[in-house]
């Protein structure tokens, strides 16, 4: 399997557009995350699914962001307005319970965005 | 929930000793991880233990465990400057079954 993967890897938009992230997760695991990393914060958990139902989506910053997961192997994360504090690394994770290291999550390399 | 506590920052010479530290708050936490993330990359995991062991060693890596103090560290061994990373404690939540993570520490390596 290639890991997740995420895309774009950089993005660079003004203040105000619409942005979207996006997420495939391994094959076969049924959680998904979405975490945003900034340097003053660290890692912050925004939301997780599981089986694309979303389960706590405590974290997401406010009603700018939204994210869904239409089917087993897609994700999106979106910022409509964006504004320049969203500007971090976002990282998408997924997992399996039953295979490996119980719960170990994989990461994908991350989306670096940048609101001007 | 579970809060997961680490402190951001942490400087060492190489050849020197590195001790990561990470406090958490459920006491029915079950597994506990240290995971690397490499400049420019994404999370990777680094080692676990599970709640009813006291230490783990791999190598040049040794997690403690003090489940009264609910406290885990990461001791690195001759830390090199490949060691350079940001290294987060994730604990499990034994009552929902659900990771959270510390917010990360920046190890940095000095030559």
């Amino acid at each position: 399997d290639a890991g997740v993967i995420q895309s774009p890897r950089h993005e660079v938009t003004e203040m105000g557009q619409e942005v979207t992230l996006r997420c495939k997760p391994i094959s076969g695991h049924d959680y998904l995350f979405w975490y945003r990393q900034t340097m003053m914060r660290g890692l912050e958990l925004l939301i997780y699914f599981n089986n694309n139902v979303p389960i706590d989506d405590s974290g997401m910053p406010e009603d700018r962001f939204s994210a869904k997961m239409p089917n087993a192997s897609f994700s999106t994360l979106k910022i409509q307005p964006s504004e320049p504090r969203d500007s971090a690394v976002y990282f998408c994770a997924s997992s399996s319970r039953g295979t490996g290291v119980y719960n170990e999550q994989f990461f994908g390399p991350g989306t670096r965005l940048t609101v001007l | 929930g579970e809060d997961v506590e680490q402190s951001l920052f942490l400087s060492v010479r190489e050849g020197d000793s590195s001790v990561i530290n990470c406090t958490y708050t459920d006491s029915s936490s079950t597994y506990l991880y240290w995971y690397k993330q490499e400049p420019g990359a994404g999370l990777q995991l680094l080692t676990y233990i599970f709640s009813n062991m006291d230490m783990k060693q791999d190598q040049r890596l040794t997690v403690l465990l003090n489940k009264k103090d609910k406290h885990l560290s990461l001791r690195i061994a001759d830390t090199q400057t490949g060691d350079s990373a940001i290294y987060f404690c994730a604990v499990l939540d034994g009552n929902n079954n659900d990771m959270r993570f510390g917010a990360g520490t920046r190890l940095t390596v000095k030559p």
